[in-house]
């Protein structure tokens, strides 16, 4: 069965210092999606990517994050100077058509310190 | 705007005994519906949608719910728990726009033998 696999299921980072979480959708679906969860608290959305373009973001989406689809299989998403309060569970998701359910990865434990 | 709500943060029941868990959303139009579920150190996995078909739907491993516009609800029944349920649960709307997922703050399932 397809799925949505995310790397690295575990990333330890210091403050300040830039990381790029991974994701490689499945391979027919067109629209891409990052979400976070911050312990304890709601799963939130980031980001949505279709045809090359970022199609809707959050007001937590700014200038320091970055995604991008560098080739036709991985979705990144870059966090440049990261924060302590940017620690959190990401999820990458996919789907096949706007308005229809997403494939979500594992998800990659991002620890800032 | 719109808005999902879990009523309750935790769900504690018997092994063999019905899981009940509630889901209000509120939404300006007809919205997709899912319930997906969360398995300690897994990804989120999509147990049932309601996409506007039938009001009562059919998920895997014996999970069903059923939409009533009336009540504005999409309340996840199980009639008998499993050890494997336990897990945490999360009610999820996407409006009538683009496609971006709601998340509900997610409901804990404890089952005890």
């Amino acid at each position: 069965e397809p799925e949505v696999t995310q790397t690295p299921s575990h990333q330890v980072t210091q403050m300040g210092q830039e990381v790029i979480l991974r994701c490689v959708p499945i391979s027919n679906h067109l629209y891409f999606y990052w979400y976070r969860q911050i312990l304890g608290q709601k799963v939130e959305f980031l980001v949505s990517f279709y045809n090359n373009e970022i199609s809707e973001k959050s007001e937590i989406f700014d200038d320091q994050f970055s995604v991008e689809r560098p080739d036709g299989s991985n979705f990144t998403l870059k966090i440049r100077s990261t924060k302590l309060e940017d620690s959190a569970m990401y999820f990458c998701a996919s789907s096949e058509r706007a308005h229809t359910e997403a494939f979500f990865g594992q998800g990659t434990r991002l620890t800032v310190v | 705007a719109q808005s999902v709500t879990q009523l309750d943060s935790h769900v504690s029941v018997s092994e063999g005994t019905p899981v009940l868990l509630r889901c209000n959303y509120s939404s300006s139009y007809s919205p997709s519906l899912f319930w997906y579920v969360q398995h300690p150190n897994k990804g989120l996995q999509l147990l049932l949608k309601y996409t506007s078909a039938a009001t009562l739907v059919k998920g895997i491993n014996g999970f069903e719910a059923e939409f009533k516009k009336s009540e504005t609800s999409f309340h996840l029944t199980k009639p008998s728990a499993h050890m494997s349920d336990a897990a945490e649960y999360f009610c999820v709307v996407i409006p009538d726009s683009w496609g971006k997922f709601q998340f509900g703050a997610g409901t804990q399932v404890v089952v005890t033998p």
